[in-house]
């Protein structure tokens, strides 16, 4: 079956420290998306890619970085720039735009221990 | 401000019973307009989608309705069950793509 796979499911992190969260899709999907999710606010984007190799910052791209070596992969990582990471990261797929709307992953769970 | 406001923020009803989820929105043009289904500790699913030009549209015992001069959706939800506890996050097609911050629906039996 096609889908988009986010792992893990739970992260914890240090103060100071990198973390990649990884987001694969089969769904041969052009565009993929990451959004972080707080309790009471809408998603709010962080990155997206509408093409291999290339990637533009969403709303809130400070302390994050991306990828996108491959069609299937967007890995998102979370540096020691982000202050406040701790928050549940949606990734996303759309077969070009967001028009077309989303396939979502099951999440990941940061927290900063 | 949010483009997209939803209300209510949280909803507690019955087993059984019916209840409206409202969004209304001041993003404009878009495309389409989404309803998603977000269970606790997972990616939202789509329920619905309506082009500007809809009205309407049902998927089971979910209703979305549009209205577009009014910029205001809706989502009924009929009979409910157990199963329908979950956010339910109205979401506008535009550039950028505009999410509302969702309604925590609690079922209760």
């Amino acid at each position: 079956d096609g889908g988009i796979t986010q792992s893990p499911k739970y992260l914890f992190r240090k103060e100071g420290q990198n973390v990649t969260l990884s987001c694969e899709q089969n769904l041969n999907h052009d565009a993929m998306y990451w959004y972080r999710q707080d309790p009471g606010q809408g998603l709010r984007l962080i990155y997206y890619s509408q093409i291999v190799n290339d990637f533009q910052k969403g709303d809130i791209a400070e302390g994050y970085s991306v990828s996108r070596e491959k069609k299937e992969s967007f890995p998102l990582t979370v540096t020691s720039a982000q202050k406040n990471p701790t928050a549940f990261y949606l990734c996303a797929s759309s077969v070009s735009t967001a028009n077309y709307g989303y396939t979502f992953g099951s999440g990941t769970r940061l927290t900063v221990v | 401000k949010n483009q997209v406001e939803q209300s209510p923020q949280s909803l507690i009803i019955l087993e059984g019973k019916n209840c409206t989820l409202q969004c209304n929105y001041t993003v404009s043009p878009f495309s389409n307009l989404r309803w998603y289904k977000q269970d606790t500790g997972r990616g939202p699913v789509s329920l619905t989608i309506m082009t500007f030009s809809e009205n309407t549209k049902s998927n089971g015992r979910y209703t979305a309705t549009l209205d577009a001069d009014t910029k205001q959706s809706s989502l009924h939800i009929t009979a409910s069950q157990l199963s329908d506890s979950a956010s339910y996050i109205c979401v506008v097609s535009a550039e950028p793509v505009r999410f509302g911050a969702g309604t925590r629906l609690t079922v209760k039996p």
